[in-house]
C-alpha cells in the first residue's frame, strides 16, 4: 500500500516561492507518474501538473510559467515549486499518484500566501 | 484552456438514482478525454471513483457507474445512500494537460 506524506511550509510571503515535497513510501517512485493538485478556499479542484515516469512534465497552462515539478529518486520523493506567489495561490495542495488512476493521495497542505 | 462544466448542485432521495454530467467547452466529450470522476468529502482528500470513462477502482461501490451520454461524461449513482453525500469532480484530458470541472455538490435528502 503506497503512502504519500506531504511536507512544506504553511505560510509563504507574496512574491516568494512555494515549495512542497511528497515522500513516497510503500513503493518506488520509479516507474510511476506523479501529480500536484490544489483547491483554493471555497473553490473547486485545480490540476497543477504532473511528472511522468520518464521525467517529462506537463503543466496547467495558466501556471506553466511559474511551476516546476521534479523527482528525487534517491529520497523517493517528488516536489512542487511555484514561483512569484500571490494571494490567489492560497490553497490546499495535494500530491497524488497520477498513474494507477490517482489511487493514492497525500494528506493535503494548506498553504497561505500572506505577508 | 478548455472549460469543463458540471451541475453546481443536485439532490437525490435515499434509494434514488441520479446522473451527474461533465461537459467540455471544446465540444463533445469522448473516450479520448479519459474522463475521471472523484468524490470529495469534507476534510478528506479526493478519491477516484471512475477512470477512463467507466473503469472502477477497487473501492468504488457497485452503485456508481460511468459512461458517455449525449456528448458528455456521466456519473450515475443508483440506490443512493446517505454516505454518498459529497462533492463530485470530473477531470478531462486535453492532449497533455488535464482540467477539472467545477464540481457538483450532491445532497442525499
Amino acid at each position: 500500500q503506497v503512502h504519500l506524506q506531504q511536507s512544506g511550509p504553511g505560510l509563504v510571503k507574496p512574491s516568494e516561492t512555494l515549495s512542497l515535497s511528497c515522500i513516497v513510501s510503500g513503493d518506488s517512485i520509479n516507474g510511476y507518474s506523479w501529480s500536484w493538485i490544489r483547491q483554493p478556499p471555497g473553490k473547486g479542484l485545480e490540476w497543477i501538473g504532473y511528472i511522468s515516469y520518464s521525467g517529462s512534465t506537463t503543466y496547467n497552462p495558466s501556471l506553466r510559467s511559474r511551476v516546476t515539478i521534479s523527482t528525487d529518486a534517491s529520497q523517493n520523493q517528488f516536489s512542487l515549486r511555484l514561483n512569484s506567489v500571490s494571494a490567489a495561490d492560497t490553497a490546499v495542495y495535494y500530491c497524488a499518484r497520477h498513474s494507477s488512476a490517482y489511487d493514492s493521495w497525500g494528506q493535503g497542505t494548506l498553504v497561505t500566501v500572506s505577508s | 484552456q478548455a472549460v469543463v462544466t458540471q451541475e453546481p448542485s443536485l439532490t437525490v432521495s435515499p434509494g434514488g438514482t441520479v446522473t451527474l454530467t461533465c461537459g467540455s467547452s471544446t465540444g463533445a466529450v469522448t473516450s479520448g478525454h479519459y474522463p475521471y470522476w472523484f468524490q470529495r468529502k469534507p476534510g478528506q482528500a479526493p478519491r477516484t471513483l471512475i477512470y477512463d470513462t467507466n473503469n472502477k477502482q477497487p473501492w468504488t461501490p457497485a452503485r456508481f457507474s460511468g459512461s458517455l451520454l449525449g456528448g458528455q461524461a456521466a456519473l450515475t449513482l443508483s440506490t443512493a445512500q446517505p454516505e454518498d453525500e459529497a462533492e463530485y469532480y470530473c477531470l478531462l484530458y486535453f492532449g497533455g494537460a488535464r482540467v477539472f470541472g467545477g464540481g457538483t455538490q450532491l445532497t442525499v435528502l
